[in-house]
């Protein structure tokens, strides 16, 4: 079945540094979604990209979508520490299913 | 504010007692989701309602069990929960042509 791969897992940043995080499909995506979970909450949905080569910015977020549509990026500038949290990646796998990657958990040390 | 509730958000049990965790959405979605969350882990999907559809996910225990009565309700019961089954279990819902998910805060399931 279809995996999504997503590293790394721990990014441990700099207030003010910029990092990025990746997600690899095994198989072509039809689109990829980015949630944003905070210490004990529950995943909030970000963005969706769905055309090969997407680019979307919400203010220091900038998400990738591969030519492939077979890998996505997050790129954050100037993290501060409302960006804590766990990021996951999901492609879609089919009409109902999101397959999620494992997850990049962001510390922040001011 | 149109939203995912999860009751209760903490839940104690013992093992083998079964227990009953509810959702319910006020987003009159189609599509309702049960997942389970261990720590450091991506939730994994048990599964899922399309309206009245039941779809079970290959590699959900028979342990798991599931009920929507209707649009706005969707229940997760575990039969006999063992230690392994602790986690915090998300509903999210989602709606017909829509791709993004919504979550409800959670329940954390705790097993003595």
């Amino acid at each position: 079945g279809q995996q999504v791969m997503q590293i790394p897992q721990y990014q441990h940043v700099q207030e003010g540094e910029d990092f990025t995080t990746y997600c690899n499909s095994s198989t072509t995506l039809s689109n990829i979604q980015w949630y944003k979970q905070r210490p004990g909450g529950h995943p909030v949905f970000l963005i969706q990209l769905v055309k090969s080569g997407e680019v979307k910015k919400q203010k220091r977020l900038t998400f990738q979508f591969g030519e492939a549509k077979k890998n996505s990026s997050l790129h954050i500038t100037a993290t501060q520490t409302t960006d804590v949290g766990t990021y996951f990646c999901a492609g879609k796998a089919n009409d109902y299913k999101l397959s999620f990657g494992a997850g990049t958990t962001v510390t922040v040390r001011a | 504010d149109a939203m995912v509730i999860q009751n209760p958000r903490y839940q104690v049990t013992q093992f083998g007692k079964p227990v009953t965790l509810s959702c319910s959405q006020t987003l009159n979605h189609n599509v309702m989701y049960w997942y389970q969350q261990k720590s450091s882990q991506a939730p994994k999907l048990l599964f899922h309602y399309y309206d009245k559809d039941f779809n079970n996910e290959a590699d959900t225990p028979d342990n798991f069990q599931s009920r929507r009565p209707n649009t706005s309700f969707c229940f997760l019961d575990i039969r006999s929960p063992g230690l392994g089954d602790a986690a915090m279990y998300l509903c999210a819902t989602r709606a017909h042509a829509r791709n993004e998910q919504f979550f409800g805060p959670g329940t954390r399931l705790t097993v003595l």
